[in-house]
């Protein structure tokens, strides 16, 4: 069965510096993920997508996240923290390609930039 | 460019209840979901239809009834309130299978 998990529930970090929040996913086919990003009482917006192409990912807002099978990892980075990147961000893992149509979400990493 | 519209915003329900969420998309898009959001919890899959007409269960449907008569809207109904659906109800649609979601703004339901 396919799982995610993120591994920190909260991150602060300083506007500026560098943020990385972490996923690791299981699954048993080659996965496509996702991460989103949720501000308070919003909805949530699609950030960036692997599918099987490059491992590299490049999303909105200087985001990218690497997809490393060995490690079964896809962690989310950006170079410089923003004030506006405070939010919720969930790393979402789907199900293999069966027409289940099913995306399993992570609990959740809420991001503090502090001034 | 409405995207994905849910309606109500915040609903106060008594247990025992009954009330349709409303969500409608403007995208054309095939796939429709509806989850909830609990604390600590990240989002539960409650229904999903892949068209008009098709409709399945996610992993906690029970409680919850939906219909998908049109491609643009994808009502969710609960038949009965309690507590436990105390959440906030997002609807998602996406144009494929792989290509990732739409969200709407989402309804905060409270059943006392």
């Amino acid at each position: 069965a396919q799982s995610v998990t993120q591994l920190d529930s909260h991150v602060s970090v300083s506007e500026g510096t560098p943020v990385l929040l972490r996923c690791n996913y299981s699954s048993s086919y080659s996965p496509s993920l996702f991460w989103y990003v949720q501000h308070p009482n919003k909805g949530l917006q699609l950030l960036l997508k692997y599918t099987s192409a490059a491992t590299l990912v490049k999303g909105i807002n200087g985001f990218e996240a690497e997809f490393k099978k060995s490690e079964t990892s896809f962690h989310l980075t950006k170079p410089s923290a923003h004030m506006s990147d405070a939010a919720e961000y969930f790393c979402v893992v789907s199900d293999p390609p069966s027409g289940t149509y099913k995306y399993i979400f992570g609990t959740g990493t809420r991001l503090k930039v502090l001034a | 460019n409405a995207g994905v519209t849910q309606t109500p915003k915040f609903q106060v329900l008594k247990t025992g209840q009954s009330m349709t969420l409303q969500c409608a998309q403007d995208m054309n898009h095939e796939y429709m979901s509806w989850y909830r959001q609990d604390p600590g919890m990240g989002l539960r899959l409650i229904h999903y239809s892949v068209g008009a007409g098709i409709t399945d269960q996610g992993e906690v449907p029970n409680g919850y009834n939906v219909s998908r008569s049109t491609t643009e809207d994808f009502p969710l109904r609960l038949l009965s309130a309690a507590p436990s659906q105390t959440s906030v109800y997002f609807c998602a649609s996406s144009p494929g299978l792989w290509t990732g979601y739409t969200f709407g703004s989402g309804t905060r339901l409270t059943v006392v």
